[in-house]
């Protein structure tokens, strides 16, 4: 079955401390993997591709297949990285996204 | 670039009545648009893969008789929520892709069936 599991709901760090959502999946052959952010009273939004290897805003993300994990780091939270992050997992040819539940980021000052 | 709009942002109608949701690709072209529900609170589930010119792909358990999806065009998608209930009442979010992985979500329409 193919599914995305973020086992938090809500993580709430103070600022300046380091940071990881964790994300989880489950699929037969090699997907795509994603994380999107939401930030408050904004759309839906993509945050890192895993095959672009990029650090977005500070954040990284590494893709470890024998554990079937993508879970999202962030060395020093900022404020501004309060939001409501998705994992989610495509097709290797692309196409519909398969989200996780969301893990909604408290950073408090 | 590569902006979506969904209108309107937010609608009220009656059980038993018709909805129109509207997305739109408004600076490039979408081969496939999506569309999601997303409950309060909780994660985006896939209701369809519309592409232009073709019939939608529905996911399981969503009815498509219900959810009617038209892709008319290349920037544009509408869905239509029939006969609505208060169960229909949520957030309905699309995403237009203009290639393989990439989507780009619009703001969501907030449905309320009374």
């Amino acid at each position: 079955a193919q599914r995305v599991t973020q086992p938090e709901k809500l993580l709430s760090v103070f600022k300046g401390a380091p940071v990881e959502l964790k994300c989880n999946y489950s699929y037969s052959g090699s997907p795509e993997l994603f994380w999107y952010v939401q930030y408050s009273r904004q759309r839906l939004q993509l945050l890192l591709r895993h095959i672009s290897r990029e650090s977005i805003k500070g954040f990284t993300a590494d893709l470890n297949k024998g554990e079937t994990s993508f879970h999202l780091k962030k060395p020093f939270a900022q404020e501004e990285d309060s939001a409501m992050y998705y994992c989610a997992l495509s097709p290797p040819e692309g196409g519909k996204l398969i989200f996780g539940q969301g893990t909604e980021l408290s950073v408090k000052p | 670039g590569a902006v979506v709009s969904q209108h309107p942002s937010r609608v009220i109608c009656k059980s038993g009545t018709s909805v129109k949701i509207e997305c739109r690709s408004l600076d490039f072209q979408a081969t496939t648009m999506f569309w999601y529900r997303q409950f309060p609170k909780k994660s985006l589930m896939l209701m369809a893969t519309s592409n232009e010119g073709s019939k939608a792909t529905y996911e399981q358990g969503v009815e498509k008789d219900k959810f009617l999806i038209n892709h008319a065009s290349l920037t544009l998608s509408t869905l239509t929520v029939t006969s609505a209930h208060p169960e229909d009442s949520s957030f309905y979010i699309c995403s237009a892709s203009p290639r393989s992985w990439e989507q780009y979500f619009g703001p969501g329409t907030r449905l309320t069936v009374t």
